[in-house]
């Protein structure tokens, strides 16, 4: 089975730069999106197509993609980011989601 | 504004079948197709399929082959989800999302648009 591989925590002071990897041979050429979900929400879409911004998304949210590893920043983290963030990528026959980063602001 | 209003909280008995639907609204129904998704508590998301609009393709994910039905009803812009054989590990919250993919699956297709979702139980 294919897998991504995400760090399990990441923590970032109020105004710094957060950045969230999502890793695996899966990856390889195909495309990475990047999902926040808050406690009791559903999840929400915030990098597509690696390194895209749906409409009403911040500038904040970036993403980029290197071979086997995309990543997603966030300059100047805010305390409502706070959130579990998970990678996505798919091919023809099969999503695979990372196993989530949860993202503290301290 | 586009919605994704899935059906309210069941509780199955081990064995029994649960039917989830979605209903949209806001947008286009037949030009974009749907994903399921599953989170058991405290855990992550677990992709189950995608189906196109009018129901004429669908693609499940591997573990759940045999056991999940996907289909929609283009007339009330509905889609529905059938788990059957339900295990306790089937308890979750289930979601439908809106996916770029609408013939067949693309690789550059996220979703965009999610349902607020629906618990399923199942307990003895």
């Amino acid at each position: 089975s294919y897998e991504l591989t995400q760090p399990p925590s990441v923590s970032v002071s109020p105004g710094q730069t957060a950045t969230i990897t999502c890793s695996g041979d899966y990856l390889g050429d195909k495309y990475a999106c990047w999902y926040q979900q808050k406690p009791g929400q559903s999840p929400l879409l915030v990098i597509y197509q690696d390194n895209k911004r749906p409409s009403g998304i911040p500038e904040r949210f970036s993403g980029s993609r290197s071979g086997n590893t995309a990543t997603l920043t966030i300059s100047g983290t805010q305390a409502m980011d706070e959130a579990d963030y998970y990678c996505q990528a798919r091919d023809s026959s099969t999503v695979v989601f990372g196993g989530g980063t949860k993202l503290t602001v301290l | 504004q586009v919605q994704l209003v899935q059906s309210g909280a069941e509780v199955k008995k081990p064995g029994a079948s649960v039917k989830v639907s979605c209903k949209a609204s806001g947008y286009t129904f037949s030009t974009y197709g749907f994903s399921w998704v599953r989170q058991a508590p405290g855990q992550g998301l677990e992709w189950m399929g995608w189906i196109s609009a009018y129901s004429v393709n669908t693609k499940y994910a591997q573990k759940l082959q045999g056991r999940v039905t996907m289909t929609t009803d283009t007339s009330t812009s509905t889609t529905y989800m059938e788990l059957r054989g339900l295990k306790s590990d089937d308890t979750a919250v289930y979601y439908c999302a809106r996916d770029w993919s609408e013939v067949v699956p693309a690789a550059s297709s996220p979703f965009d648009y999610w349902g607020q979702g629906t618990l399923v139980t199942v307990s003895s």
